[in-house]
């Protein structure tokens, strides 16, 4: 039992490249999520995934686009990566709206 | 936009009780508190979850007063390996719902 998988671990762009971020659950979950964590800050919401098929936007979602591709996958895209998005990103899965989340190891992606 | 609050930093001594206190004054109504906790270089690890009054699990103890406005976890008798970073999480109605984080609060154990 995996959990929640994130791919990939460490990623480096250059400015203005593109690049999907790819989440797996394996709970049966029906809400997903995708935070940001910058250096001794707390977590960012950028997007989230109530159900399968809906998706909504966050605190922090400029730059960001997902898609919630089935029950088991969410997906993050930066489709022209900037500077100021060098983070930590973590996928998340809930069973419901505010009960115990499920976290990735996280994706290390910087921006050149 | 509404926020939680809590100390940036706290530290303590092995076999001490902690006390870590969360202000939440826009909590949702029908929401929950959580906290978790978080080692450097991992995703936040799920500790304890709690409404109203107290609950208690093999590894905390969440205390919340009658007007749901703050909470307080407490670890009992810490250790070196409690040292991380704390984060409570409550639902608040502002706009609309948002589960929102607090900043984290880093615990540093000392032997």
């Amino acid at each position: 039992n995996a959990g929640v998988t994130q791919t990939p671990k460490f990623q480096v762009l250059k400015t203005g490249q593109s690049m999907t971020l790819q989440c797996a659950q394996d709970m049966n979950h029906n809400s997903m999520y995708w935070y940001r964590q910058d250096p001794g800050m707390g977590l960012r919401l950028i997007y989230y995934s109530a159900s399968e098929g809906t998706t909504d936007k966050g605190e922090v979602p400029n730059g960001y686009n997902v898609s919630r591709l089935n029950k088991r996958e969410f997906s993050l895209r930066l489709e022209s990566a900037a500077p100021s998005q060098t983070s930590v990103y973590f996928c998340a899965s809930t069973l419901g709206a505010n009960t115990e989340a499920f976290f990735g190891q996280g994706t290390r992606l910087t921006v050149v | 936009l509404a926020k939680t609050t809590q100390p940036i930093s706290m530290d303590s001594y092995e076999g001490q009780e902690v006390n870590i206190t969360c202000s939440h004054n826009n909590i949702a109504t029908n929401d929950y508190i959580t906290w978790y906790q978080q080692f450097p270089s991992q995703g936040p690890r799920f500790i304890i979850q709690g409404y109203k009054t107290k609950v208690t699990n093999e590894v905390a103890s969440l205390f919340i007063p009658a007007d749901r406005k703050s909470s307080t976890l407490s670890l009992p008798r810490v250790s070196l390996s409690d040292t991380a970073v704390y984060y409570c999480l409550v639902g608040v109605m502002d706009s609309n719902y948002q589960l929102i984080w607090g900043a984290g609060t880093k615990l540093i154990i000392k032997p």
